[in-house]
């Protein structure tokens, strides 16, 4: 079945820039959008944008524009999110999570999500 | 941007009892909407999707319903397995947005 896969546990100085991996595996992997959210601890669920893997296309939310990058890899299934400018307040999970339906244009609920990777900001 | 809200933050249930949680959509969402589960230290999992087709594995104690812009969980009869944190998205606009979160703990 569908499963991501997400990169190990980050520790950065702030200023610096984090890049999380999620590979994909289980299902066609240009088929399917791929979102990032973030939670940080003990809060909510916050989307910071979207990619198609199929075409590369991007939509960030505003509050992201300027310092989030989405890739993807399809010889490696694998979809990248990179994060600049670190500051403390960007202590938090990070998740991928999948659009649950094929060739959608951002616009899904999500199944299924990587397990999650922590990135800590903190000098 | 769509706010979602939750209602009640925390809801105190004993195993066994009826659980309904609110979402509310600062604007009509149609019925693009979704609830997840989260437990401690784990990602979140999809529960319902179109305001009320539960996902595929979900035990069907779990039920959705509503549209435009009021929405309910509800959880029929509590098991242990269901406290949890539960949390609504909608996807009708951009950006895509969570309410708040509903806690379900042990009374």
């Amino acid at each position: 079945q569908a499963q991501l896969v997400q990169s190990g546990a980050e520790v950065k100085m702030p200023g610096a820039s984090v890049k999380v991996s999620c590979k994909a595996s289980g299902y066609t992997f240009t088929h399917y959008g791929i979102s990032w959210v973030r939670q940080a601890p003990g809060q909510g669920l916050e989307w910071m944008g979207w990619i198609s893997v199929y075409n590369t296309y991007t939509n960030n939310a505003h509050k992201y524009q300027g310092r989030v990058t989405m890739t993807a890899d399809i010889s490696t299934t694998t979809v990248y999110m990179e994060l600049t400018s670190l500051r403390s307040d960007d202590t938090a999970y990070y998740y991928c999570a999948r659009d649950a339906i094929v060739g959608t244009t951002g616009f899904s609920w999500f199944d299924p999500w990587g397990q999650g990777t922590l990135v800590t900001v903190s000098s | 941007e769509i706010v979602m809200t939750q209602s009640p933050a925390t809801l105190s249930v004993s195993p066994g009892d009826r659980a309904t949680l609110s979402c509310r959509a600062s604007q009509s969402v149609s019925s693009n909407l979704a609830w997840y589960q989260q437990k401690p230290g784990q990602a979140p999992r999809l529960l319902i999707y179109g305001a009320s087709t539960l996902a595929t594995g979900i035990p069907a104690r779990f039920s959705g319903s509503g549209s435009g812009t009021e929405f309910t969980l509800t959880i029929s009869s509590l098991q242990s397995a269901d406290f949890a944190v539960y949390y609504c998205q909608q996807y009708n606009n951009r950006p895509l947005t969570f309410g708040g979160g509903t806690k379900v703990e042990i009374k």
